[in-house]
C-alpha cells in the first residue's frame, strides 16, 4: 500500500491551460503539504492543511489553489499555467502540524509547461 | 529568520570511503526539529532521521550516523563505507515549533553525493 500517492506522475501541458494534481494519504495523518522543487532541486513549501483547514499559504501566485475535501486528500489546481510553473510538485503528510513529526512525501508530479 | 545551509553542493567519493555531509542551521526558536531526507535518482524523498532541539545525542543507524551540535548549530550526516546505492541528493531541513505551529520544513539546498564503484 502506498502511503502518500499523487496523480498524475507526469503532466505536460501548454501555457495558459488549467490543470490539477491530486494527492491522497492513507496514514491517518492530520496535516498535508504541497512543496515545489525547482530545476535546481530547491524545495519550498507552498501550502499546508491541518484537518481540512488552510494553515500555510506561502507567497504563491493566486493561480494556485489548494483544496482539501477531507483529511486524506489535498489537491492542487493551477490556472493559466506559465513556463515558470514547470517543476516537480510534492505532496506530503505528517501526523500533526506542530513540526515535531516527520513528513512523508509522495512520489512527486513532474509538471512541464510548453 | 530560519535558514538551512548545506555548503557542499556536490561530493564525489569512491565506494567504501566514509563521507560527511554538512548542515548548518539558523533559528531564533528554542524548540525546533531537524531532519535529513534522501532523494535518489528515482526522485522520491525518503525520510532518514528527525532530531529535536533538546536531544543532542548522536545517533547511529547501520552505516549512517548523525552528529548534532547546538553550540555550532550543525547537524552533520556521515555515511561509513559508502556504497553506490548511497548516490543521491541529501537534504537537511528545519522546522520550528514557533512558526505558527505549522510544521513547515525549511530545506537546505541539498548535497549531491556520487559514489563511484
Amino acid at each position: 500500500d502506498t502511503a502518500v500517492s499523487q496523480t498524475p506522475k507526469y503532466l505536460v501541458t501548454q501555457m495558459g491551460n488549467d490543470k490539477s494534481i491530486k494527492c491522497e494519504q492513507n496514514l491517518g495523518h492530520d496535516t498535508m503539504y504541497w512543496y515545489k522543487q525547482d530545476s535546481k532541486k530547491f524545495l519550498k513549501i507552498m501550502f499546508s492543511y491541518n484537518n481540512k483547514e488552510l494553515i500555510i499559504n506561502e507567497t504563491v501566485p493566486n493561480r494556485f489553489s489548494p483544496k482539501s475535501p477531507d483529511k486524506a486528500h489535498l489537491n492542487l489546481h493551477i490556472n493559466s499555467l506559465e513556463l515558470g510553473d514547470s517543476a516537480v510538485y510534492f505532496c506530503a503528510s505528517s501526523q500533526e502540524s506542530g513540526g515535531a513529526y516527520e513528513q512523508y512525501f509522495g512520489p512527486g508530479t513532474r509538471l512541464t509547461v510548453t | 529568520a530560519q535558514k538551512v545551509t548545506q555548503a557542499q553542493t556536490e561530493i564525489s567519493v569512491v565506494e567504501k570511503e566514509d563521507v560527511t555531509l554538512d548542515c548548518v542551521y539558523e533559528t531564533r526558536d528554542t524548540t525546533y526539529y531537524l531532519f535529513w531526507y534522501k532523494q535518489p535518482p528515482s526522485g522520491e524523498l525518503v525520510f532518514l532521521i528527525r532530531r529535536n532541539s533538546f536531544d543532542e545525542q548522536n545517533e547511529i543507524s547501520g552505516r549512517y550516523s548523525w552528529n548534532f551540535q547546538k553550540s555550532t548549530s550543525s547537524f552533520n550526516f556521515t555515511i561509513t563505507a559508502s556504497q553506490v546505492v548511497d548516490s543521491a541528493v541529501y537534504f537537511c531541513a528545519l522546522s520550528e515549533r514557533g512558526s505558527g505551529n505549522t510544521g513547515k520544513l525549511i530545506f537546505g539546498q541539498g548535497t549531491t553525493l556520487q559514489v563511484k564503484p
